[in-house]
């Protein structure tokens, strides 16, 4: 069975300050691995996601995630903070030789940036 | 442009009535995804279907029901029998076919509220 656990369910941080958003997996054999955002009212929107190759992954709005297979992990970081980062994050996994079996979502973690 | 259209944006069903949540991609995709949202649980896979006149149940299927009469369309019906059924509705929809690996695009969302 596949599961993502996001241990946080909110993150505070100062406007240009690092942020990380944790996120860990469970799945058999190599992961494909991606990070949604959501605003309010709206639906996910992709931010990046891992499949192979470089474990850091570099996607929208400055966003980063670094894969770590040992510590089965993918957490989601930006090197300096903008209130407009303020939203809901979600973490999915799937694993790669699942066949189109549907992405599992984590119960998401929401990020506030306080100016 | 293209895209996942979801309709109504928000919606108020009776005790007892049975309602229709409209979701239309033109992005060609294969499969399409309904998923609910409530508050601190994450998404939670109700029903999807990876081709035309088939579709597989998710984790919490009772009380909903749906259909894939066409590719662009795959609409979800909120049945008299989910007896919780006031939550945010989100629809999906991905290729399976092709050179990449791919994550979701999601529609708006539907607000549903039992008045």
């Amino acid at each position: 069975a596949q599961s993502v656990a996001q241990p946080e369910d909110q993150v505070n941080v100062a406007e240009g300050n690092p942020l990380t958003v944790k996120c860990t997996y469970s799945v058999s054999g190599n992961p494909y691995l991606f990070w949604y955002v959501q605003y309010p009212n709206r639906g996910l929107q992709f931010l990046l996601k891992y499949i192979t190759g470089d474990n850091l992954v570099k996607g929208s709005y400055g966003f980063e995630a670094e894969f770590n297979k040992s510590q089965t992990s993918f957490h989601l970081k930006k090197p300096s903070a903008l209130v407009s980062d303020s939203a809901l994050y979600f973490c999915a996994v799937r694993a790669l030789n699942s066949g189109n079996t549907p992405l599992v979502f984590g119960k998401g973690t929401r990020l506030s940036v306080i100016a | 442009d293209g895209g996942i259209t979801q309709s109504p944006k928000y919606l108020f069903r009776k005790e007892g009535q049975n309602v229709t949540l409209s979701c239309e991609q033109n992005l060609n995709h294969d499969a399409m995804y309904w998923y609910r949202q409530d508050p601190g649980q994450g998404l939670r896979l109700i029903y999807y279907s990876q081709i035309v006149n088939d579709f597989q149940k998710g984790d919490i299927a009772e009380g909903y029901s749906v259909s894939r009469e066409k590719k662009e369309s795959f609409p979800l019906t909120v049945t008299s029998a989910q007896k919780n059924p006031t939550a945010f509705y989100l629809c999906a929809s991905t290729p399976l076919t092709g050179p990449g690996h791919y994550g979701y695009t999601f529609g708006s969302g539907t607000r549903l509220t039992v008045v």
